[in-house]
């Protein structure tokens, strides 16, 4: 049992560039979630999912697209990197009383 | 809206000191209250949480209880050792559902030997 697992563990991108990050979980959780996590802002959500091909916007949607083919994976996907997107990146996998977190993902936007 | 606001740091303590934490929470509905810890290079974990008004939660020597006369949930620990060491989200759910949660900005801990 892997729990949630995310890749890349790091990425540099230059702005404009387009690329996914992954969300993996083998625990059969119906929810996920993307959040970013900046210095002094504590985590906030993106995009968020509460089944196969359901999605929903978080507090910060902008610049992001996520889909949900299957329960498992829950993709992030930035169309044309900004600076801005600079953050660390979490995913989590949750039941009705608790969220599992990934490991994240650094990403830094040129 | 909801929102938590909590304690800014960083806090740096020597071992075995007293460690108390503020948290305070929008009173929007009847939220349940978390605390997670995130250890330097990991995700986030659950430490604890409590879900109706008086109740404590805790874990690993930690505490927090939900009090709504003053829409706080402060975290303590009587004697922080160094693996303590890391940064505290105090959070509360959104509209009844523990699916989505609102963060505080993070505390950052420093345990000193």
């Amino acid at each position: 049992n892997a729990g949630v697992t995310q890749t890349p563990k790091f990425q540099v991108l230059k702005t404009g560039q387009s690329m996914t990050l992954q969300c993996a979980q083998d625990m059969n959780h119906e929810y996920m979630s993307w959040y970013r996590q900046d210095p002094g802002m504590g985590l906030r959500l993106i995009h968020y999912s509460v089944g196969a091909g359901i999605t929903d916007q978080g507090e910060v949607p902008n610049g992001y697209n996520v889909s949900r083919s299957t329960t498992e994976d829950f993709p992030l996907r930035l169309l044309s990197a900004a600076p801005s997107q600079t953050s660390v990146y979490f995913c989590a996998s949750s039941t009705p009383e608790t969220q599992y977190f990934g490991p994240g993902t650094r990403l830094l936007v040129l | 809206g909801n929102s938590v606001t909590q304690m800014e740091g960083p806090v740096t303590l020597s071992e075995e000191a007293f460690l108390t934490i503020n948290c305070t929470y929008t009173a929007t509905g009847y939220p349940s209250l978390f605390w997670y810890v995130q250890y330097p290079g990991e995700g986030l974990q659950l430490l604890l949480k409590a879900t109706k008004a008086d109740d404590k939660g805790s874990n690993k020597g930690f505490e927090a209880t939900y009090r709504k006369e003053t829409t706080s949930f402060h975290l303590e620990k009587g004697s922080v050792q160094v693996s303590d060491s890391a940064v505290y989200f105090c959070a509360r759910n959104s509209g009844g559902s523990n699916y989505k949660l609102t963060f505080g900005k993070g505390t950052l801990l420093t345990v000193n030997p």
